[in-house]
């Protein structure tokens, strides 16, 4: 299958831990984006890379996440001091678009649980 | 923040009646998506209709726009206990400034009783 794969699928950390988080995107995928769903919500926009670089980050809640794609395809979000607040579902997405944004290929998600 | 807000937030209907979804956002954009989420499972995307597209069909969906009342909506004719889940709406902002990001509505959820 070749869809888009995010690791660790379930996350249970203590609170003031650190947290990484893994997407591996269709490969090809240039451009490639982080959500946010809180339970009965609708994904919120955290960052979105487009090849190496973040090409917006301003959904980013505050400096303790921060994201990076090194190579262009796998990317890391990472979040520091977890907070009870950033209990959620983080979801990746990657598209092939580079122009006009098209349609998004989501993965399954990582659900943080912060104790 | 969300773009975009639908209504109904919930919605319980019969195997083989249709369902309406409706979805109003706020800015100009370049094109509206429709997604479905089961419960647990990431989102899939359903279609696409861009902003000088009044109507569109896939299949059992049916996609309207109305860019001057800046709303959708989603009709899925003869459903099954299969089309169950969430809905959300999605806007691709005009381009000119805004980055390539896609903001989703608050969802709505479907359940369609066998």
């Amino acid at each position: 299958g070749a869809g888009v794969s995010q690791t660790p699928s379930n996350k249970v950390t203590e609170k003031g831990k650190y947290v990484e988080l893994r997407c591996d995107p269709i490969s090809g995928h240039t451009a490639l984006y982080w959500y946010r769903q809180s339970l009965g919500q609708g994904p919120e926009f955290l960052i979105y890379f487009q090849g190496t670089g973040a090409a917006d980050d301003s959904g980013l809640p505050n400096d303790r996440f921060f994201a990076v794609r090194p190579e262009g395809s796998v990317s890391t979000l990472k979040i520091q001091r977890t907070e009870r607040g950033d209990s959620a579902v983080y979801l990746c997405a990657s598209s092939p678009t580079s122009g006009t944004t098209g349609e998004l290929f989501f993965g399954e998600g990582s659900r943080l649980t912060v104790l | 923040s969300q773009q975009g807000e639908e209504d109904p937030q919930a919605l319980s209907i019969q195997e083989g009646e249709n369902a309406t979804m409706n979805c109003s956002y706020k800015t100009s954009i370049n094109n509206l998506q429709w997604y479905r989420q089961n419960s647990g499972r990431g989102l899939v995307h359903l279609i696409l209709i861009r902003s000088n597209e009044r109507e569109k069909h896939s299949g059992r969906l049916r996609v309207t726009l109305d860019t001057s009342k800046k709303s959708s909506s989603l009709l899925i004719t003869a459903s099954r206990a299969a089309d169950t889940a969430s809905y959300f709406c999605a806007t691709a902002l005009r381009p000119g400034g805004a980055t390539n990001k896609l903001i989703f509505g608050t969802g709505t959820l479907l359940a369609v009783q066998p």
